[in-house]
């Protein structure tokens, strides 16, 4: 099976960076894909990582390390709007076709 | 641009009835995913279809059936309905037939069993 463990809440000012840390544990990898969640909204997709290294995207930026089974989501330049849940989710190459995601992780974003 | 469209957006259901929920997915998208979200909770996946086959199935209850149909849209049909059954149900889809590509969520369907 899989698992993953993310923080579960994190707090910053406006435009400060911010990085949430994911960690998993699966029998298969194929990616990691990070989704924001605002309350009562569908998960919305910001990034993918199949191989290690650094992905951009405006002001989100995706890690991953295949061999730490690890990767973070860094914000930059944190807006009010980015309050919201933020959840990493991974792919098994045994089950390609669904997602697993993590706990989830509360960012707060301070005036 | 054209979005997941799910259907109804809320409904509510006495305990032992039955509720379907429907999804339509993203023109041209071949893969559909059905997601169960409780309060505060992370989504679970429930099952998945592929050129209108099922692909893989995660967590769902032997009480919910699915299918996915000649114009791809698909259908979650739940009975005997309990009331740890209220959640958030969300359907995604994607292009490609393999979970390394974007998933698109809609706006999910809100059940609530009373």
């Amino acid at each position: 099976g899989q698992s993953l463990e993310q923080p579960s809440e994190v707090t910053a000012v406006e435009g400060a960076i911010v990085q949430i840390n994911c960690t998993y544990q699966t029998s298969g990898f194929y990616g990691l894909s990070w989704y924001q969640q605002h309350d009562g909204g569908a998960p919305t997709f910001l990034s993918y990582n199949a191989l290690d290294g650094l992905e951009e995207t405006g002001r989100f930026s995706s890690f991953l390390s295949r061999s730490d089974s690890y990767g973070y989501l860094l914000l930059q330049e944190l807006q009010m709007k980015d309050s919201a849940s933020y959840f990493c989710a991974v792919s098994s190459s045994g089950s390609a076709r669904q997602l697993t995601f993590g706990s989830g992780t509360q960012l707060t974003v301070l005036p | 641009a054209a979005g997941v469209i799910q259907s109804p957006r809320h409904l509510i259901k006495e305990k032992r009835e039955t509720a379907t929920l429907k999804c339509y997915p993203i023109p041209r998208h071949d893969t559909v995913y059905w997601y169960q979200q409780g309060p505060g909770q992370d989504p679970q996946f429930l099952i998945s279809f592929y050129e209108k086959m099922q692909s893989d199935k995660g967590s769902i209850p032997d009480r919910f059936s699915a299918q996915q149909f000649s114009d791809y849209h698909s259908e979650l049909n739940m009975s005997s309905l309990e009331l740890g059954d209220s959640a958030l149900y969300f359907c995604a889809s994607s292009r490609g037939g393999t979970g390394d590509t974007e998933a698109f969520f809609g706006q999910g369907t809100r059940l609530t069993v009373v």
